[in-house]
């Protein structure tokens, strides 16, 4: 079945430093792809989205690129603040009602 | 607007007891879902509702009910609990069930079984 896996945590930079995280997927149709942001003590809350190969999604200087070549929607951000500091979910989007979700990727960043 | 909220936030339950755990939107919103998130393994979906008056199960439905009571509410509902059920469990509703949808999170329950 389709799946998604993504790089495990934690995740601890500078402030300012260069953020990748990785993650890549299995699928056997044309998954939207997602990554959700979870900050201590809430709930998920979409960080951006990709529905087509060669998308980008883009929010609060984070950015991901939809790569059906190498399936996979590395998130990436040019410079970290520290109130970045949350869990990352990479998501796929597989079928109508179902989300299936990677196991997260806790980061840190330190002032 | 309050978006997605929950009840009760936290809750300790001995092993057999039961409980119902509550969810309501109010965004209009068509399609409601509960997850339960444990450690490193994301999130898995239990049971979900795509319109008002259905539901279907998810990955890990055994040992829970649901009501979509509304279109505003959606119940998890836990017979007899066991330890196994030590999560923390979210509800989230989306506008339609595509797969391009954006799901909407509550804050989440953290329900702990002795």
């Amino acid at each position: 079945g389709d799946s998604v896996t993504q790089m495990e945590g934690p995740v601890t930079l500078s402030e300012e430093a260069f953020l990748t995280i990785n993650c890549t997927y299995t699928a056997t149709g044309y998954p939207s792809l997602f990554w959700y942001v979870q900050y201590p003590g809430e709930g998920l809350q979409l960080l951006l989205k990709a529905t087509k190969a060669d998308d980008k999604g883009s929010n609060k200087g984070f950015e991901a690129t939809y790569r059906k070549e190498t399936t996979s929607f590395h998130l990436e951000k040019g410079s970290v603040q520290v109130s970045d500091s949350a869990v990352y979910f990479c998501a796929l989007g597989e079928s109508a009602s179902k989300i299936i979700f990677g196991s997260g990727t806790r980061l840190s960043i330190r002032p | 607007n309050a978006g997605v909220t929950q009840t009760p936030k936290f809750q300790v339950l001995k092993t057999g007891q039961s409980m119902t755990l509550q969810c309501a939107q109010d965004m209009n919103h068509n399609s409601m879902y509960w997850y339960r998130q444990d450690p490193g393994m994301g999130l898995r979906l239990i049971y979900y509702s795509a319109s008002e008056g259905t539901t279907d199960k998810g990955e890990v439905p055994n040992g829970y009910n649901v009501s979509r009571l509304n279109k505003r509410e959606f119940s998890l509902r836990l017979e007899s609990a066991a330890p196994s059920q030590t999560s923390v469990y979210f509800c989230a509703s989306s506008e339609g069930g595509g797969l391009k949808e954006t799901q909407y999170f509550g804050p989440g329950t953290r329900l702990l079984v002795l």
